[in-house]
């Protein structure tokens, strides 16, 4: 069974970094593109990052370009989404995806709230 | 990048009814639209990829069609448990982009 179990969210002040974590399990780690998709409260998804297998490509909309960074470490089946620079209007609920095109599956999200 | 409009926002129907959702391109997507459903407090599930193809487990009740720039979601013979918020998105192009939505609730 496919699992992705994100960690690592929290409240955090306008300017200041968080990282983010997601632990996949259940299917080979290292052969899937996989992505960050966030919902803020009450609102639609966006897409926020991709990295391919083996982390040489990465891919983001222009919203995060330049502030957020995507890794992994297929050794450890592990994500991961460094945020720097956090805005208001990076509040949002972040899930981890399994990205074939689509995002077929997806964690449980992790809430990040940059409040001051 | 790819705009997505999602119609109707919002949408009562009874138990047994059909229900359509519509999603429209911004430019030709090629059929690379794929339907995702979440339920109150839940992460999103797929539901249709390629426009017209079902994930495996999702109830033959569901069903995709469209081309182009206009593409549509059917639920026939609503059930309880479809009560969600629907969502179209493009992977045609980066960025991949959403609908805005579309509530469902019972009438």
């Amino acid at each position: 069974e496919v699992q992705l179990v994100e960690s690592g969210g929290g409240l955090v002040q306008p300017g200041r970094s968080l990282k983010l974590s997601c632990a996949a399990s259940g299917f080979t780690f290292s052969n899937y593109y996989m992505a960050w998709v966030r919902q803020a409260p009450k609102k639609g998804l966006e897409w926020v990052a991709t990295i391919s297998t083996s982390g040489s490509r990465t891919y983001y909309p222009d919203s995060v370009k330049g502030r957020f960074t995507i890794s992994r470490d297929n050794a450890k089946s592990s994500l991961y989404l460094q945020m720097n620079s956090l805005k208001s209007e990076d509040t949002a609920t972040y899930y981890c995806a399994r990205h074939e095109y689509v995002f077929a599956y997806w964690g449980q999200g992790t809430l990040v709230t940059v409040s001051s | 990048d790819i705009r997505m409009t999602q119609s109707p926002a919002s949408l009562s129907a009874s138990l047994g009814e059909t229900v359509n959702i519509e999603c429209l391109a911004s430019e030709d997507i090629y059929s690379d639209l794929a339907w995702y459903q979440q339920k109150p407090g839940k992460s999103p599930q797929l539901l249709i990829y390629n426009a017209n193809s079902l994930q495996n487990g999702v109830p033959s009740r569901f069903s995709g069609s469209g081309s182009g720039t206009q593409y549509s979601l059917k639920i026939n013979s609503l059930q309880s448990e479809d009560v969600a918020t629907y969502f179209c998105q493009q992977y045609n192009n980066y960025p991949n982009t959403f609908g805005a939505g579309t509530k469902l609730e019972l009438k």
